[in-house]
């Protein structure tokens, strides 16, 4: 079956502007979560979506911002782009029940965002 | 709170060595443990997994990991390293339930040798 689909792979943007990133999950997945991977921080979590309800949230400002429709797919869009923000953004998509976590994490293979 | 603690940040072995990268973990409960690999220019692919059940876990391209409550370990090890083994592997936390995320360690760059 397909794997997680990240759209785009890769994205330059400007400073000030904002971006929309696009992930969709394993066929039957309903959960959905966001990671930012950037060398100097390493990989931390963003947030998770699961029935087109944020349910966890990392510690990221809210030009940071999320949503899932009702097939899954979860978008995210951070506003406001800083230098900083430059990044690979990883998606991961699981079952999202209780026992989720006990068939793991598929992730995608992410959007490069430069930020210039 | 839940952290991973991966000692160095590259490893280099020779082909045909043994590989073992270690992870320590912090958890105040029970926690799920993961390896991941990345590849250059891609996501994160899952090795292995411990859920509680066997403490001695083997994973995909004849990796193995041990969980040891006792070291609050969970160190990653192949017996025989390929070239197509060099990579960047994490080691990652998460507690059970519902509301579980991934807490990653740095992560570990593996270098093989011919």
């Amino acid at each position: 079956k397909a794997g997680v689909t990240q759209t785009p792979r890769y994205l330059i943007k400007t400073r000030g502007q904002q971006v929309t990133l696009s992930c969709s999950p394993i066929s039957g997945h309903r959960s959905v979560s966001w990671y930012q991977q950037t060398p100097g921080q390493g990989l931390q979590f963003l947030f998770e979506y699961f029935s087109e309800t944020q349910r966890n949230k990392g510690n990221f400002p809210g030009r940071f911002s999320g949503r899932q429709f009702s097939n899954s797919r979860s978008e995210m869009n951070v506003s406001t782009l800083e230098l900083g923000d430059s990044a690979l953004y990883l998606c991961a998509s699981s079952l999202g029940q209780a026992q989720s976590t006990n068939y793991g994490y598929t992730f995608g293979s992410g959007t490069r965002l430069t930020v210039v | 709170a839940q952290s991973v603690t991966q000692l160095g940040s590259h490893v280099s072995v020779s082909e045909g060595a043994l590989v073992l990268l270690r992870c320590n973990y912090s958890s105040s409960v029970p926690p799920y443990l993961f390896w991941y690999v990345q590849y250059p220019n891609q996501g994160l692919q899952l090795l292995l997994k411990y859920t509680s059940a066997a403490t001695l876990v083997k994973g995909i391209n004849g990796f193995e990991a041990e969980f040891k409550k006792s070291e609050t370990s969970f160190h990653l090890t192949k017996p025989s390293a390929h070239m197509s083994d060099a990579a960047e592997y994490f080691c990652a936390v998460s507690r059970t339930g519902a509301n579980s995320k991934l807490t990653f360690g740095k992560g570990i760059t593996l270098s093989v040798r011919p």
